[in-house]
């Protein structure tokens, strides 16, 4: 089993909907979950980081962590063109010296 | 990423020759990484390093060593090129837990 999985994609959705990006985890250490969005041809850039278990709102998108079911999401509001990227999921333990990426969602958002 | 560069951008090189990708960042952060891309597989780690005097292997270093010249500046290299080797290739760096940030990448390709 990886250490990290998230659904492979590819996802395709009409402009304004509301898409939801699943990532799930083994390791119990992990603290810290992030999400990272690469466009084509691009390094991968943070969109967000949460804490610990709870929820956190930026704008359009809500990161959500369940420590206790291992299993992160990313919801995105009211999608856009522009949402269209590849999705990762991260997470890292308390000391940063085990930080692992998901694999990555594929996003289409279509106009 | 500015803050993060990578050079080549771009490089095509044959079966058994030695080739070294340069990372330098502005961030003045401490801790530095290399990671490859395939598709489908994700981001996964080759080396990182937390300060100059302190080196260690990732999840797929077989094949790959680096060198951490100065806090700024992290090379990998490819000893001996093989095609398996051909993939996207970037550097990160960190100053925390929880975030990296990534630079451009560079297309490796190894006939």
């Amino acid at each position: 089993q990886k250490e990290v999985e998230q659904d492979p994609g590819p996802l395709s959705v009409p402009e304004g909907a509301i898409v939801s990006l699943n990532c799930t985890y083994s390791n119990s250490a992990f603290q810290y979950f992030m999400w990272y969005r690469q466009y084509s041809r691009k390094g991968p850039e943070l969109l967000m980081y949460t804490y610990s278990s709870g929820n956190k709102e930026d704008g359009r998108f809500t990161a959500q962590v369940d420590k206790s079911s291992k299993y992160i999401s990313l919801f995105i509001r009211d999608s856009q063109p522009s949402d269209s990227a590849t999705y990762l999921c991260a997470m890292s333990d308390n000391y940063g010296q085990n930080f692992v990426f998901g694999p990555g969602t594929r996003l289409s958002v279509l106009p | 990423d500015a803050d993060v560069t990578q050079t080549p951008r771009n490089r095509i090189t044959k079966t058994g020759k030695r080739i070294m990708l340069e990372c330098s960042q502005t961030k003045g952060h401490d801790r530095m990484y290399w990671y490859r891309q395939d598709p489908g597989l994700g981001l996964q780690l080759i080396y990182y390093s937390f300060d100059v005097k302190d080196i260690n292997k990732g999840e797929i270093s077989d094949g790959y060593s680096v060198s951490r010249q100065a806090q700024a500046k992290f090379s990998l290299s490819l000893e001996s090129a093989i095609p398996n080797q051909t993939a996207l290739y970037f550097c990160a760096t960190s100053d925390s837990k929880e975030t990296q940030y990534f630079g451009p990448g560079t297309r490796l390709l190894v006939l």
